[in-house]
């Protein structure tokens, strides 16, 4: 399977821990993109990747949020201390640098007890 | 900023007959992208039309049209022929002026055998 790969699937944790999800896009795809979907609400922007630079970063993103994309391919997203707010389904998606589609993983589900 | 609305939460549509979603944006680029979006149950979100703002012509991809309305920014997404595998939540998404695609909150579409 060539397309998005999100792993974990599901997570999850108790408030106040840390974690971490990976995104492992499309081989030639050199544009990453981190999103946020709630249940009932439609997917919101975290954050852009070209290649290894991180060139957006949205408002939403709190300082508990880190995401890396070292070498220009897999990224990580991070969160730490977890609240009951940061439950959601974290979808990574990616595309070329061309105005192509954007191709999204299955998503990362993050619980938080 | 950017805004989409998708006032039908919820639609039905019988199989083999045609469905029209509804979708409102506001935006304040003068170039800009229109896109819907699929995401069936437990699986990755796929693009079904995508449109360039500064087309006339409406997009057409087999079964799927739209209605691109530019004075009155509306985007709307006609089904033909609907089929069961065309059931799933929809968004209506828009992206100008930056990477970061701004979706509506979806439309839930049944298709009744």
């Amino acid at each position: 399977d060539t397309g998005v790969s999100q792993n974990p699937r599901h997570k999850i944790t108790k408030r106040g821990q840390n974690v971490t999800f990976r995104c492992d896009p499309i081989s030639e795809h050199n544009r990453l993109y981190w999103y946020r979907q709630t249940l009932g609400q439609g997917p919101e922007f975290l954050t852009y990747f070209q290649n290894e630079a991180q060139l957006e970063k949205s408002r939403l993103l709190s300082d508990r949020f880190s995401a890396e994309r070292p070498k220009g391919s897999f990224s990580t997203l991070e969160i730490q201390r977890t609240e009951q707010g940061d439950s959601a389904m974290y979808l990574c998606a990616s595309r070329t640098d061309s105005a192509g589609e954007l191709f999204f993983g299955e998503g990362s589900r993050l619980t938080v007890l | 900023a950017q805004t989409v609305t998708q006032s039908q939460p919820e639609m039905s549509v019988q199989e083999a007959e045609t469905v029209t979603l509804s979708c409102t944006y506001d935006t304040s680029e003068s170039d800009y992208y229109l896109f819907w979006y699929k995401q069936p149950p437990s699986r990755q979100m796929i693009l079904v039309i995508r449109q360039e703002a500064y087309k006339q012509q409406n997009a057409t991809e087999n079964r799927f049209s739209v209605n691109f309305q530019k004075a009155a920014k509306s985007f709307s997404l006609k089904i033909s022929d609907s089929q069961l595998g065309d059931a799933a939540m929809y968004f209506c998404a828009s992206q100008g002026g930056s990477e970061k695609l701004v979706f509506g909150k979806g439309t839930k579409l049944t298709v009744n055998p």
